[in-house]
């Protein structure tokens, strides 16, 4: 079936550094989600994606939709210590439906 | 406006014990989901309903796993038989657009 793999699974960093991660897929989706959870919470949207190419900001957090359609990337910018948590990329199944694969998790950590 | 509300947070029970997990969707919402959360699996969708009519039930694992939307702010996930790999953590999440599902805070469920 459809597997979304992230790296890296896990990463320590200083704060203030830039950090970088991405999402792989043998598989073509129409739309690409970046999610955050949190210990003791639910995964909540940071970026959404929409066409190949596509960049896209939030804030400190800068996503991309690869032109193959098959990965994604998300850089955060000047880590702060409330980045901890795991980062996820889901993918759309098919276009206007509602299922999405989810990533695998890249699991941050801040060292201030 | 208050999120997604999902009872109980934690729930412990012996194998073969019936378990139902609660969701309270965001008002408005016109579509829900069920996933489960586990270290081996990652973030998998379970079942997901639009306009309280379940859409797409692949994702449920075996018939021990049920779930019923009877109108539009209140959805159930029913276990029965419980068994101890149905340890795990439960979303539900709720949208109005696919790309924007908002997830509630989660069901840690531990089955002995």
């Amino acid at each position: 079936g459809q597997q979304l793999n992230q790296s890296p699974q896990s990463m320590f960093i200083q704060e203030g550094e830039d950090v970088s991660m991405n999402c792989t897929s043998s598989s073509i989706f129409n739309t690409w989600l970046w999610y955050k959870q949190e210990p003791g919470e639910g995964p909540v949207l940071l970026i959404a994606l929409y066409k190949a190419g596509e960049l896209t900001s939030n804030g400190r957090l800068t996503a991309q939709f690869g032109i193959t359609r098959k990965d994604s990337f998300l850089n955060i910018s000047a880590s702060i210590p409330s980045d901890v948590g795991i980062y996820f990329c889901a993918g759309q199944v098919t276009s206007g439906t509602y299922k999405y694969i989810f990533g695998t998790g890249t699991r941050l950590k801040v060292l201030a | 406006d208050a999120g997604v509300i999902q009872s109980p947070r934690h729930e412990v029970t012996e194998m073969g014990q019936e378990v139902t997990l609660r969701c309270k969707p965001i008002s408005g919402h016109n579509s829900l989901f069920w996933y489960r959360q586990t270290m081996m699996r990652g973030l998998e969708l379970l079942i997901y309903f639009n306009n309280n009519v379940p859409i797409d039930d692949s994702g449920m694992p075996e018939d021990r796993f049920s779930a019923k939307m009877p109108n539009a702010s209140f959805s159930t996930l029913k276990i029965q038989p419980s068994e101890p790999r149905d340890s795990a953590v439960y979303f539900c999440a709720s949208s109005y657009y696919p790309d924007t599902q908002y997830f509630g805070p989660g069901t840690r469920l531990t089955v002995l």
